[in-house]
C-alpha cells in the first residue's frame, strides 16, 4: 500500500465552485505538507506548504491538515478555469535518513468550465 | 533564465541507444533529484543526491544511472533504453536550510522522451 493516497479524480466543476482535493497518508513521521500544481506539458510548481496540523489560507486557496487522522485538503474557493490543472499532495518527514525528501500522490486533475 | 533548466525537453531515441539528460539550477540548493511521471502512476523517483558527494537510488533506479558534476548539475543516463522508459522525465531541487520551505522542490520543465 501506498504511504500517501490521493483521490485519482478527474474532477470537473463549473466556474465558481467550490473545489475539495483530497489526500490521506499512513506514515506518521511526516510534519511538513506541501500542495503543487502542474499545468499541462509543464513542472509541478509548489502551490502551499503547511506544518503539522491547522489551516493556512492564501488568496482562494486554504489548506488543511488532521495529523490525528492523516487526512488533508486543499480548498479552491471561486474556481476559475485558470485553475484547471493537476494538483498533487506531498509530504516529508523532518528526521531520520529521509528527512526533507518528499512522497508524492499520485495527482488529481482538475477541469473547471466556464 | 529558469532556476530549474532541463535539456533536452524532447527527445525520440531508437531501443539500445545510450541517452544522457541534463539538468541545472540557479537556486543554490544542495538536494537534486530525478523523477518519471507516467499516466496514472505519478511521479516516481529514480536517484537523488543530497550533495556532490551523495546519490542514492530511489524507488526504480534499474535502467537509469546519474552523475552530479556539480552542486549545480545532476545529469540522468539511460545506458541502454528501451520502450517502457519513454515517459516524460522530471529534475527537481530543494534547499537544506531551516523552515518548512526547505523542504518544497523547484521543478524543471521536463523532458520528453520517447524510445522506438
Amino acid at each position: 500500500q501506498k504511504e500517501v493516497e490521493q483521490d485519482p479524480g478527474p474532477l470537473s466543476v463549473p466556474e465558481g465552485a467550490i473545489v475539495s482535493l483530497n489526500c490521506t497518508y499512513s506514515n506518521s513521521a511526516f510534519q511538513y505538507f506541501m500542495w503543487y500544481r502542474q499545468y499541462s506539458r509543464k513542472g509541478p510548481e509548489l502551490l502551499m506548504y503547511t506544518y503539522s496540523s491547522g489551516n493556512k489560507e492564501d488568496g482562494r486557496f486554504t489548506a488543511q491538515v488532521d495529523k490525528s487522522s492523516k487526512y488533508i485538503s486543499l480548498f479552491i474557493r471561486d474556481s476559475q478555469p485558470s485553475d484547471s490543472a493537476t494538483y498533487l499532495c506531498a509530504m516529508s518527514a523532518s528526521g531520520g535518513t529521509n528527512a526533507g525528501k518528499s512522497t508524492f500522490g499520485d495527482g488529481t486533475t482538475l477541469t473547471v468550465k466556464p | 533564465d529558469a532556476d530549474v533548466t532541463q535539456t533536452p525537453r524532447n527527445r525520440i531515441t531508437k531501443t539500445g541507444k545510450r541517452i544522457m539528460l541534463e539538468c541545472s539550477q540557479t537556486k543554490g540548493h544542495d538536494r537534486m533529484y530525478w523523477y518519471r511521471q507516467d499516466p496514472g502512476l505519478g511521479l516516481r523517483l529514480i536517484y537523488y543526491s543530497f550533495d556532490v558527494k551523495d546519490i542514492n537510488k530511489g524507488e526504480i533506479s534499474d535502467g537509469y544511472s546519474v552523475s552530479r558534476q556539480a552542486q549545480a548539475k545532476f545529469s540522468l543516463s539511460l545506458e541502454s533504453a528501451i520502450p517502457n522508459q519513454t515517459a516524460l522525465y522530471f529534475c527537481a531541487t530543494s534547499d537544506a536550510g531551516t523552515g518548512p520551505i526547505r523542504y518544497g522542490y523547484t521543478f524543471g520543465s521536463g523532458t520528453r522522451l520517447t524510445v522506438v
